[in-house]
């Protein structure tokens, strides 16, 4: 079963727009982690944000983690068409074990 | 750094037989892990492999094998293969217990 579930499914927005996705988990973390995957391809790592930590920014990605309620969320700002891809939340159940959502596909439109 | 490797990129089975994937980490890279994605189940943890040790094993039956050699580079293999079995396999190879680098994937169709 996966740790994570991710809101929305599927996101489209124009180029220059700022894209938002969420993901809740279940269990307690030491991290939880970002990945981008291109049309079925390998996963990207984008960023890592610790428990201990409430944001984070890397470029125009910025990650919040709010552990009381479980649940991260990442902003990717003033879109681009390479932005088109699926994004996925990982958690850490176990050393070297990560649990993925089901990911946000997202499209961005020229 | 070259990145992950894996190999091959695309093979094509029939149900039955089976088949051997290969991963070779980044160079420094002791641990690595392999996952299982499909439409259906996402992407799921099979194992991951330490110093030639399994330490971790996800929810697999055992057709579902694997392991390290002393240069890192690790096999998975699946035998008797099902339907089910057709999935994009991803291993990923890390120095620390957080980040995880992610090699292209080999495409398993198996028919």
């Amino acid at each position: 079963s996966q740790q994570g579930e991710e809101d929305p499914q599927a996101l489209s927005i124009q180029e220059g727009e700022n894209a938002t996705m969420n993901c809740s988990y279940k269990t307690s973390i030491n991290n939880l982690q970002w990945y981008r995957q291109n049309s079925g391809r390998g996963l990207v790592h984008l960023i890592l944000i610790r428990s201990n930590e409430r944001e984070k920014h890397s470029g125009r990605l910025r990650v919040t983690l709010d552990t009381s309620k479980k649940s991260s969320s990442l902003l990717i700002t003033a879109s681009r068409a390479a932005d088109t891809a699926s994004y996925f939340c990982a958690t850490d159940t176990d050393d070297y074990k990560l649990s993925f959502g089901a990911g946000t596909t997202v499209t961005v439109r020229a | 750094k070259a990145g992950v490797t894996q190999t091959p990129r695309y093979l094509i089975k029939t149900r039955g037989q089976q088949v051997t994937l290969s991963c070779s980490p980044i160079s420094g890279h002791r641990s690595v892990s392999w996952y299982q994605q499909t439409p259906g189940q996402g992407l799921q943890f099979l194992f991951e492999y330490f110093s030639e040790t399994q330490r971790n094993k996800g929810n697999f039956p055992g057709r579902f094998s694997g392991r390290q050699f002393s240069n890192s580079r690790s096999e998975m293999n699946v035998s008797t293969l099902e339907l089910g079995d057709s999935a994009l396999y991803l291993c990923a190879s890390s120095l620390a217990p957080d980040t995880q680098y992610f090699g292209p994937g080999t495409r398993l169709t198996v028919l």
